[in-house]
């Protein structure tokens, strides 16, 4: 079984303020993928990372950056400054293979409000 | 770029009956899912397909078939709805099962009244 938990259900924050949103994982595969996705207001799904199970280095990609430990079994995603626009839900999932091969599961979800 | 369609937008049903939602992607992805998007409990796999004509329960499953017919097609269907099948779903798509990012469709507003 593969689970994602997203402790965080709601993070208010004010413009130019840093937020780290957190997602701890469980699996019992040794190869494993994980993603963070980001549901703006307007309600499609938009794909930001992939991480597998073999690359541990963080990740910064402008104001964003990752946090990726196996040893504590979490994907953590900072945004650096954030901005009005980066209010939306994110979500933290994870890709199995072995016994959850194909499957695709995600956490509750994140709901980001940043307010100018 | 990527195209995940789903039929409809909003669909309004009556209770008992049965529900078909098609979803259809255009890049020859091997990967399908269904998902149900309900507040608080984030996105919940109801059903995906690694291949056509093969399908695997996802995590909540009752209550729902699935078909795969043809790779690009992967219709979710309620037998017999009812009103707590009121919710969002959403179909996506990834190119291989594991390691590739999956793209979604936009989403069908259900409510069974």
């Amino acid at each position: 079984a593969q689970k994602v938990t997203q402790a965080q259900t709601e993070i208010s924050v004010v413009e130019k303020e840093d937020v780290t949103l957190d997602c701890v994982y469980e699996t019992r595969d040794t190869t494993y993928y994980l993603f963070w996705y980001k549901q703006p207001p307007s309600g499609e799904l938009v794909f930001l990372i992939r991480r597998n199970s073999f690359d541990e280095q963080n990740e910064i990609s402008g104001r964003y950056s990752w946090n990726f430990q196996k040893s504590t079994s979490s994907f953590n995603f900072t945004i650096t400054a954030s901005q009005v626009v980066d209010s939306a839900v994110y979500f933290c999932a994870l890709s199995g293979s072995g016994t959850s091969y194909g499957k695709l599961t995600f956490g509750q979800g994140t709901i980001l409000t940043v307010h100018p | 770029d990527v195209k995940v369609t789903q039929s409809s937008r909003y669909l309004v049903k009556r209770t008992g009956e049965k529900v078909f939602l098609e979803c259809v992607q255009d890049m020859d992805h091997e990967n399908m899912f269904w998902y149900r998007q309900d507040p608080g409990l984030g996105l919940r796999l109801i059903y995906f397909s690694y291949d056509v004509k093969m399908k695997e329960k996802g995590d909540i499953p009752e209550g729902y078939s699935v078909s795969r017919e043809k790779k690009e097609r992967f219709s979710l269907i309620l037998e017999s709805a009812s009103t707590n099948q009121t919710s969002m779903y959403l179909c996506a798509s990834s190119l291989f099962p594991g390691g590739t990012e999956a793209f979604f469709g936009q989403g069908t507003r259900l409510t069974v009244v």
